[in-house]
Order: C-alpha cells, then structure tokens, then sequence
C-alpha cells in the first residue's frame, strides 16, 4: 500500500535534548511537508520541500531544522532552541507542490518534552 | 496573504440529524479550497475540494461543500449524521502562486446517540 508512515507514534524528551521525527513516503510524490499541531492551533507549517536536496522555511520554523537528502525521506529535528516543543507532528506529502495539489498526511508524531 | 476563519470552535449534534460547519476565508486571488477530517490521535484525511467549476463539491462519507465567492465561504454539510463522525474538521485554503496550505483552526463535531 503506498502511503506516508511517521516514527516514532509517541516520543518523550527531556530538556535541552536534540530529537529526530522521521517521515518516510512510498508516494513518489516531490513535495513534503512539517506542521506543528497544537490545540485549539490548527496546523501551521515548519518547513517545506519541493525536490531533493532543496527545503525552505515555513510560518514556525526557528528550532527545528530539516533534509532532504532522497525523495522519500524528509526527517525533522526538534532542537534544543526550541522553546515549547511539546506538540503533535504531522508529516505530508503532494504531487508537485503546486497550488491546488491535495496534500496528503502521515498518522503524525506526538512529542512531549519532560 | 490568505487566512481561513472557521467560525465555531464545536459543534454539538444529535444522531441523524444535519450538520453545517461553516468556513470562511480571506484572499485577493484565486483560490482553491479544502475540507480535511482529524479522528483522534491520527493524520488528517482529505474529505472535499474546490479547485474551479461547480460551486457544489461533493465527497467522501456523504459530505459536501458550496464554494461562495460573494460570500467568501466553503461551508460543509451533511444531511444525516452519524456517531462515526465525531472527529475534528479542518477548512484549509491556497491560491495564487502561494501553493502553502493555510488552516483553520479546527471545529470538533460532537454527534451524541
């Protein structure tokens, strides 16, 4: 089945420590994508990626850094600068990246920092 | 820039009865319209969307959507709910050139028996 599968489902963290949330596609889509969700937030997006090797920074994405080495694998680290961390993760992916392409989303990652 | 409005944060509903979660939205282009599902705990799942043509969308789970440019609004409707639809809903908006996702912030639909 192709999909988006993200890892790990839970994660727990402690103060001043580097994280890495994996996403990983089978879609051959181009484009993937962050967001952060929290509460009463909706989504707002970290960063994004149209090709390999190319990403840009989204609407949140101070303390969070990305690569995009291969086409299907587009992972996140949650630095220690960020200063409010604990959120739900979710990773997505779309055809292009052009406007109007469905984006379509991973299961997601909840990260709680202890 | 474009911003999504969803107009209430929850919206309670008995069994077999009709659901409107209403969206509005704030652009000076074009745009192209989305309705997303959330069930608990789990990714987001495209339910509708407008990109040009009929007003009227339809989509999955019996949902469907009108497209208001006058209004600036692409409210979703069900006739009939049922239990399985308690799940968050997401209103979501790009257009232009900008092809980044703009999101509402979410209305829970609540459907008690």
């Amino acid at each position: 089945d192709g999909g988006i599968t993200q890892s790990p489902k839970y994660l727990f963290r402690k103060e001043g420590q580097n994280v890495t949330l994996s996403c990983e596609q089978n879609l051959n889509h181009d484009a993937m994508y962050w967001y952060r969700q929290d509460p009463g937030q909706g989504l707002r997006l970290i960063y994004y990626s149209q090709i390999v090797n190319d990403f840009q920074k989204g609407d949140i994405a101070e303390g969070y850094s990305v690569s995009r080495e291969k086409k299907e694998s587009f992972p996140l680290t949650v630095t220690s600068a960020q200063k409010n961390p604990t959120a739900f993760y979710l990773c997505a992916s779309s055809i292009e990246g052009g406007t109007g392409d469905t984006q379509y989303f991973g299961p997601g990652t909840r990260l709680t920092v202890l | 820039a474009q911003s999504v409005t969803q107009l209430d944060s929850q919206v309670p509903v008995f069994e077999e009865a009709p659901v409107e979660l209403r969206c509005n939205y704030s652009s000076s282009v074009s745009v192209y319209l989305f309705w997303y599902v959330q069930y608990p705990n789990q990714g987001l799942q495209l339910l509708l969307k407008y990109l040009s043509g009929s007003t009227l969308v339809k989509g999955i789970n019996g949902f469907e959507a009108e497209f208001n440019k006058s209004q600036t609004s692409f409210h979703l409707r069900k006739p009939s709910v049922h239990i399985s639809d308690t799940a968050e809903y997401f209103c979501a908006v790009t257009g232009g050139s900008n092809y980044k996702l703009t999101f509402g912030k979410g209305t829970l639909l609540t459907v008690n028996p």
